[in-house]
């Protein structure tokens, strides 16, 4: 177990659709970072979060957005859902920016 | 040019025998090396972490990192069944807010 928690496991949105995914950070880490991973690909970074500030962003349009919260849990947000967005989506803490990253157990999102 | 790459597999080892997986990296400015091995259908798990060129041993995993032919591998000795998974190369550099860039994966199969 690695401390860091995600909800929900599964989820399955309508295209057009807007849904929110969740994450618990590890105690004692304050950056956060989401990743989207498609089948048979690593993992693509999205967005990565340190002390509530937004510290970097990947090739991803603007209806992917998110938040950190006082407490470093984060939420990621997608807006207008593709059918491409169906992909498992995982949240990774660390305890500072340049130190491992920790996954969470990823929530599954399928976009039908 | 791909930012991180590693055979996709699979590789097949027996049981018992030294597996070994190899990753290049494009960025000299790449600064810390990280090997986290996925079970199908779960999240990526931290196995090892490598700063400095040279060895780092931790239980059966060695991790070897060459920065000037920007090269790290992950041995896996006394392979087991259980070991059977995808496992996958990321790279942390400072120029990119320290996000992690994956590469593909390895599928490696330990048979009994």
């Amino acid at each position: 177990e690695t401390g860091v928690t995600q909800s929900p496991t599964h989820l399955i949105k309508t295209r057009g659709q807007q849904v929110t995914l969740r994450c618990s950070s590890q105690s004692g880490h304050n950056t956060v970072s989401w990743y989207q991973q498609a089948l048979g690909q690593g993992p693509q970074f999205i967005f990565q979060y340190y002390r509530e500030e937004e510290n970097g962003r990947g090739n991803f349009p603007p209806r992917f957005s998110g938040l950190q919260f006082p407490n470093y849990s984060s939420e990621l947000n997608v807006n207008a859902l593709e059918l491409d967005d169906s992909a498992l989506y995982l949240c990774a803490s660390s305890r500072d920016v340049n130190t491992e990253a920790f996954f969470g157990q990823g929530t599954r999102l399928t976009v039908v | 040019q791909k930012e991180v790459e590693q055979n996709s597999g699979p590789l097949s080892v027996p049981e018992g025998a030294i597996a070994s997986l190899n990753c290049t990296y494009s960025d000299r400015g790449s600064q810390s090396f990280f090997w986290y091995r996925q079970y199908s259908g779960k999240s990526p798990e931290l196995i090892m972490f490598i700063y400095s060129n040279g060895d780092k041993e931790d239980g059966r995993f060695t991790a070897q990192l060459n920065k000037a032919s920007q090269y790290v591998s992950l041995l896996i000795r006394d392979s087991q069944p259980s070991d059977s998974a995808t496992y996958l190369c990321a790279v942390k550099v400072l120029s990119s807010n320290y996000k992690l860039t994956f590469g593909k994966g390895t599928l490696l199969t330990v048979n009994p």
